[in-house]
């Protein structure tokens, strides 16, 4: 069965430095998505990107979030100066818009984010 | 106020217990309800999803919603040690809201 992959599945980080966390969406999927999950609390949405560009985002999505979809496979979230609070597990998600009215979203492993 | 709620649990069951798990919603103008099941160091999988009010079954899983009262639950028949996981709540409101998840341990 077709896969999301995610990788690296753990990226240790200085504050203050750049990270891009990579994901390979299921290859018929149009729609792609990241969410993030502090350790203990609940899988919180960030960003959604269809037709290359973002569709929707969240608070949390703020100017030091931005995402890619440099070729035609992979879907990358940058965090442009880490803080020690994005420290969190990263989940990429992508549907098929054809596959009914709520297209189920297939998740990744996720990375596990460190900021030291 | 928060639109999914769950209780954290853990919610330990013997083998072969019939479980409930359960989700309040605070905005009745929400149509679909899903749910997903996370294992340990895993990602979330769709386990089912619902329409309104009403029961969906699917093999040893039931979903059902009652709009009346934002209440809506899973039930596992014939637990096995397998469906220990986190269950979370969800619904399509930016990308997906999903509840803190109910952690469940099925006890062989």
């Amino acid at each position: 069965e077709p896969e999301v992959t995610q990788t690296p599945s753990h990226q240790v980080t200085q504050m203050g430095q750049e990270v891009i966390l990579r994901c390979v969406p299921i290859s018929n999927h149009l729609y792609f998505y990241w969410y993030r999950q502090i350790l203990g609390q609940k899988v919180e949405f960030l960003v959604s990107f269809y037709n290359n560009e973002i569709s929707e985002k969240s608070e949390i999505f703020d100017d030091q979030f931005s995402v890619e979809r440099p070729d035609g496979s992979n879907f990358t979230l940058k965090i442009r100066s880490t803080k020690l609070e994005d420290s969190a597990m990263y989940f990429c998600a992508s549907s098929d818009p054809l596959s009914g009215p709520v297209a189920p979203q297939h998740f990744g492993d996720g990375t596990r984010l460190s900021i030291l | 106020q928060k639109e999914v709620e769950q209780d954290p649990g853990p919610l330990s069951v013997p083998e072969g217990a019939i479980v409930s798990l359960n989700c309040t919603y605070s905005n009745s103008a929400f149509q679909y309800f899903m749910w997903y099941r996370q294992y340990s160091r895993k990602g979330p999988e769709l386990l089912m999803y619902t329409y309104s009010s009403g029961n969906k079954e699917d093999g040893r899983f039931t979903a059902q919603v009652d709009k009346s009262s934002k209440y809506i639950s899973l039930f596992i028949r014939d637990s096995q040690p397998s469906d220990s996981a986190t269950y979370l709540c969800a619904i399509p409101q930016g990308g997906l809201t999903f509840g803190k998840g109910t952690h469940l341990i099925i006890q062989p």
